[in-house]
């Protein structure tokens, strides 16, 4: 049963356009929630975090909004750049602190 | 750079074999992670140790092992291999693992293919 879910295994978006990348989680008791970036042939790469005690995370072009009481997160990447082609992996811990549970992953195209 | 280190990078091997995957954790990095990563599927929790002891188990075999050391670098054994099990390996290390906000950090993986 997974925790975590992705449910697009895809997106495509325009060079300067905005992305958003959805995530939903089942467990009540996660309380941390991570976003992580993979190239292929690379290992994953922490991009922002945010906790649940706040309801929105930015780090220059990138804003993590979580809603608790929909069990849903999203990563918004203003603007886009082809850069950002990458899979993206959304991650929860619950407050014990024990290992990630991810999800598996969007990919994400930007076309210039 | 994450600062997390794995070697070998690649290996390929037979079916019914044993490997060794071996792996650094950033320095200062008490926890260590493995992850799989299999076609088609996400990352998998293997296994966690924390300063040389077993802190948590996901979905690892039992054909599968793991330890970690005194000086903190850790191996995963992998026996009596299957096809299935051509993947790629993580490690991943954090500074500590007591509560949550907790950022695990990846290393470049270990490909493992079995033929």
């Amino acid at each position: 049963d997974q925790q975590v879910k992705q449910n697009s295994p895809s997106l495509s978006v325009q060079e300067g356009r905005i992305s958003i990348l959805n995530c939903d989680y089942t467990n009540s008791m996660f309380d941390y929630f991570l976003w992580y970036k993979k190239y292929p042939a690379e290992g994953p790469t922490f991009l922002i975090s945010i906790s649940s005690i706040k309801d929105k995370n930015e780090d220059g072009r990138f804003t993590v909004f979580l809603n608790k009481s929909a069990k849903h997160l999203s990563l918004h990447i203003v603007p886009s750049q082809p850069g950002d082609s990458a899979v993206y992996f959304c991650a929860a811990q619950n407050e014990a602190g024990t290992a990630l549970i991810f999800g598996k992953g969007t990919t994400l195209s930007v076309s210039s | 750079d994450s600062g997390v280190t794995q070697t070998p990078k690649h290996l390929i091997t037979a079916t019914g074999q044993r490997v060794t995957l071996r792996c650094s954790p950033r320095s200062g990095d008490l926890s260590v992670y493995w992850y799989q990563q299999s076609l088609d599927q996400g990352l998998q929790f293997l296994i966690q140790y924390y300063n040389g002891e077993e802190r948590a188990k996901g979905n690892i075999l039992e054909r599968f092992s793991a330890q970690q050391f005194p000086d903190l670098h850790s191996e995963l054994n992998l026996s009596s291999l299957e096809l299935g099990d051509s993947a790629l390996y993580f490690c991943a290390s954090s500074a500590t693992v007591q509560g949550s906000g907790n950022t695990i950090y990846f290393g470049e993986g270990s490909w493992l293919t079995v033929v």
